[in-house]
């Protein structure tokens, strides 16, 4: 069975100054990693995704992930933090099978401070 | 091209009813996935659908059923509503099989509450 935990559930940044949310994840098989965000009533954005080709992923809106084995995360950062990055993220996992559901953590709500 | 929409965005229902949720994928996807969103539980897969065949089905009671029709659009039917069932419910739509792995495109939810 596939986990994710994100560590903090809320996340608050001054702008302009780096955002870090934390995933950690528990696979038995090679995973499959994702960053959503869900914009206040809206649905989740996928904004980056590890398939098991470079470890450092680049998403949208000026975001990215490394993929570290060895301590089994997949942290999303982003160097500036703007107003509009206020939000929800969620982390979640799965397998290269395609037929293991996305598991989500519960999510990090990112609050940016002016 | 037009996303993903999901009908009705808020529903309110009492205890004991059943109610049906529609969904309709983005224009040529053939996947469709459900999620229950509620602050406690974060998100939880419900169930995907290809082709009108259920592919995966999460864990929750018998009492949450789904189906697609040969348009790719999905309803979600829950019977006998209780309290706890109230949550956000989010339509996931992807164009290839194997949804999990491939990028899915959401729709804003429907709101229900039960009361």
């Amino acid at each position: 069975a596939q986990s994710v935990t994100q560590l903090g559930s809320h996340v608050s940044v001054s702008e302009g100054a780096l955002v870090l949310l934390r995933c950690n994840y528990s696979s038995s098989v090679p995973p499959y990693l994702f960053w959503y965000v869900q914009y206040p009533n809206q649905g989740l954005q996928l904004l980056l995704k590890y398939t098991s080709a470079a470890t450092l992923v680049k998403g949208i809106n000026g975001f990215e992930a490394e993929f570290k084995k060895s301590e089994t995360s997949f942290h999303l950062t982003k160097p500036s933090a703007h107003m509009s990055d206020a939000a929800e993220y969620f982390c979640a996992v799965t397998t290269n099978s395609g037929n293991t559901p996305l598991v989500f953590g519960k999510g990090t709500r990112l609050s940016v401070i002016a | 091209k037009a996303g993903v929409t999901q009908t009705p965005r808020y529903l309110i229902k009492t205890r004991g009813q059943q109610v049906t949720l529609s969904c309709s994928p983005i224009s040529g996807h053939r996947s469709v996935s459900w999620y229950q969103q509620t602050p406690g539980q974060g998100l939880q897969f419900l169930f995907e659908y290809f082709s009108e065949t259920q592919r995966n089905k999460g864990n929750f009671p018998g009492r949450f059923s789904g189906r697609q029709f040969s348009n790719s659009r999905s309803e979600m039917n829950v019977s006998t509503l209780e309290l706890g069932d109230s949550a956000l419910y989010l339509c996931a739509s992807s164009s290839e099989q194997g949804a999990s792995y491939n990028e899915q495109f959401f729709g804003p939810g429907t709101r229900l509450t039960v009361l």
